[in-house]
């Protein structure tokens, strides 16, 4: 079974600082990844692709992935109440990478 | 406007009724997806296609259905609800032609069957 692993939380972090987020995947055939954030009540926002090893940076936001390890992270900088939120961590997976396997996500609380 | 649209929003329903959840896209999108979303279980496939003559079952597809009317049309059935299929609905769509299966969710349906 294919999973992808994140740490439940709530992580809870101040505001201004790093917020910092990790999962695992099992299938080492998985090509893409994708971190989503989802606010209580709405849909995944999709937030941030990776597809090849290293950083990706967009504007406070980066991810991080490391294939060998099987790990895939995400870096909030200057964090604000407003991100305050599910992140839900996705990898492609089956023949042609067209189903997304999802984490269960990490609840991120920043304290103001 | 938004790009990945879901009707009804909200629904309440009887154990035993026919239901039927509407999604519709203006994205441009071939490939449309119906997830779930359970509190501890995460988002779970339940049908996807790639286009209007290619419907897939996902991981949960039992006492489910679906009919891809158009491209931009991908409609979620239940035939005879029962509660454990209280749950929150996504509909989400990707673009083969990228290449990267990014999925983008539409506001999702909740539904509650008593």
């Amino acid at each position: 079974q294919k999973e992808v692993e994140q740490n439940s939380g709530p992580l809870s972090v101040p505001e201004g600082a790093i917020a910092s987020l990790n999962c695992t995947y099992s299938d080492r055939g998985s090509q893409s990844f994708f971190w989503y954030r989802q606010y209580s009540g709405k849909s995944p926002e999709l937030i941030m692709s990776i597809y090849s090893n290293g950083d990706k940076e967009d504007g406070r936001f980066t991810a991080q992935l490391n294939k060998a390890s099987q790990y895939v992270s995400l870096l909030i900088r200057d964090s604000q109440p407003s991100d305050s939120a599910t992140y839900l961590c996705a990898a492609t997976s089956g023949a042609g990478s067209y189903q997304l396997t999802f984490g269960k996500g990490t609840k991120l609380s920043v304290i103001p | 406007d938004a790009d990945v649209t879901q009707t009804p929003r909200n629904r309440i329903t009887k154990t035993g009724k026919r239901i039927m959840l509407e999604c519709s896209q203006t994205k441009g999108h071939d490939r449309m997806y119906w997830y779930r979303q359970d509190p501890g279980l995460g988002l779970r496939l339940i049908y996807y296609s790639f286009d209007v003559k290619d419907i897939n079952k996902g991981e949960i597809s039992d006492g489910y259905s679906v009919s891809r009317q158009a491209q931009a049309k991908f409609s979620l059935s239940l035939e005879s609800a029962i509660p454990n299929q209280t749950a929150l609905y996504f509909c989400a769509t990707s673009d083969w032609a990228s290449g990267f299966n990014e999925q983008y969710f539409g506001p999702g349906t909740r539904l509650t069957v008593t």
